[in-house]
C-alpha cells in the first residue's frame, strides 16, 4: 500500500498562475484534509471532506478550492496564486467515524513557491 | 485564547534525560487527543493517542488532565533519534470537531 501520495512534490509558480495539487489515498478512508504549514504557524486546515462528493471549509480556505469527485482523490486548486500561498501543503486522510477522533495519515507534502 | 497551545521550545536535553511537554486545549468537550511527531521537512506521523486513562508505549507516556484541560507527553531515556517536533492534536471548539493542531514543540537531544 502506498498510503497517501501527493503530486507534485515541488512547484514554482508565478503570481497569478493556477495549479492543482493532487492527493490520493489507497486506504479506503472517508475523510480527507488539506493543510498548509508555514514556519511558526503549525498546520492550518484549508479544506476537508467527509466523503465522496462533499467538501467543507477549514480555517484558512480563501484563495483555494477543492473537489472530491472520487473517494480516493482530493484535489486542491489555486486559481490565481499569490506569494502569500508559498507554503508546504500536506494532505491527510482518516477512516470513517466522527471527524477529529481518528488517526490521520499524511502524505509527504508539496512545497510550493510563488514568485 | 488559541484552541490548542504548545510551548514551541526548543527543549535541549542530553541523551538519557527525561523530558515532558504540555499542550493546553480550549474545547472542554474534546474526547480525542493525539501526539504526532514531525521530523524536519517530513510529514507528521502519529506517535500515540491519548486516552482518558493515559497511554504508555515504551519510553513514551501520554496523560490527559481534563480538569486543567491539558495533555502531556513524557519521554524517558531520551535518544538522539527523538529529536523532532512534537505536535498535539485536539478537536476544535467550533462545533465540527475537526482536528486542530498545535504549533508544535521542538525537541533537540544532544550527546
Amino acid at each position: 500500500n502506498a498510503g497517501v501520495t501527493q503530486t507534485p512534490k515541488f512547484r514554482v509558480l508565478k503570481t497569478g498562475q493556477s495549479m492543482t495539487l493532487l492527493c490520493a489515498q489507497d486506504m479506503n478512508h472517508e475523510y480527507m484534509y488539506w493543510y498548509r504549514q508555514d514556519p511558526g504557524m503549525g498546520l492550518r486546515l484549508i479544506h476537508y471532506s467527509v466523503g465522496e462528493g462533499t467538501t467543507a471549509k477549514g480555517e484558512v480556505p480563501d484563495g483555494y478550492n477543492v473537489s472530491r469527485l472520487k473517494k480516493q482523490n482530493f484535489l486542491l486548486g489555486l486559481e490565481s496564486a499569490a506569494p502569500s500561498q508559498t507554503s508546504v501543503y500536506f494532505c491527510a486522510s482518516s477512516a470513517g467515524g466522527l471527524a477529529g477522533q481518528e488517526t490521520q495519515y499524511f502524505g509527504p507534502g508539496t512545497r510550493l513557491l510563488v514568485l | 485564547r488559541k484552541e490548542v497551545e504548545q510551548d514551541p521550545g526548543p527543549f535541549n536535553v542530553p541523551e538519557g534525560a527525561t523530558v515532558a511537554f504540555n499542550c493546553t486545549y480550549s474545547n472542554s468537550a474534546s474526547q480525542s487527543f493525539f501526539w504526532y511527531r514531525q521530523d524536519c521537512r517530513k510529514e507528521p506521523k502519529l506517535l500515540m493517542s491519548v486516552y482518558s486513562s493515559g497511554n504508555e508505549d515504551g519510553r513514551f507516556t501520554a496523560q490527559l488532565n481534563r480538569a486543567s484541560q491539558y495533555i502531556s507527553l513524557l519521554i524517558r531515556d531520551s535518544k538522539l533519534s527523538d529529536s523532532a517536533t512534537y505536535l498535539c492534536v485536539a478537536p476544535n471548539d467550533r462545533g465540527s470537531y475537526i482536528p486542530t493542531f498545535g504549533r508544535g514543540t521542538s525537541l533537540i537531544v544532544h550527546p
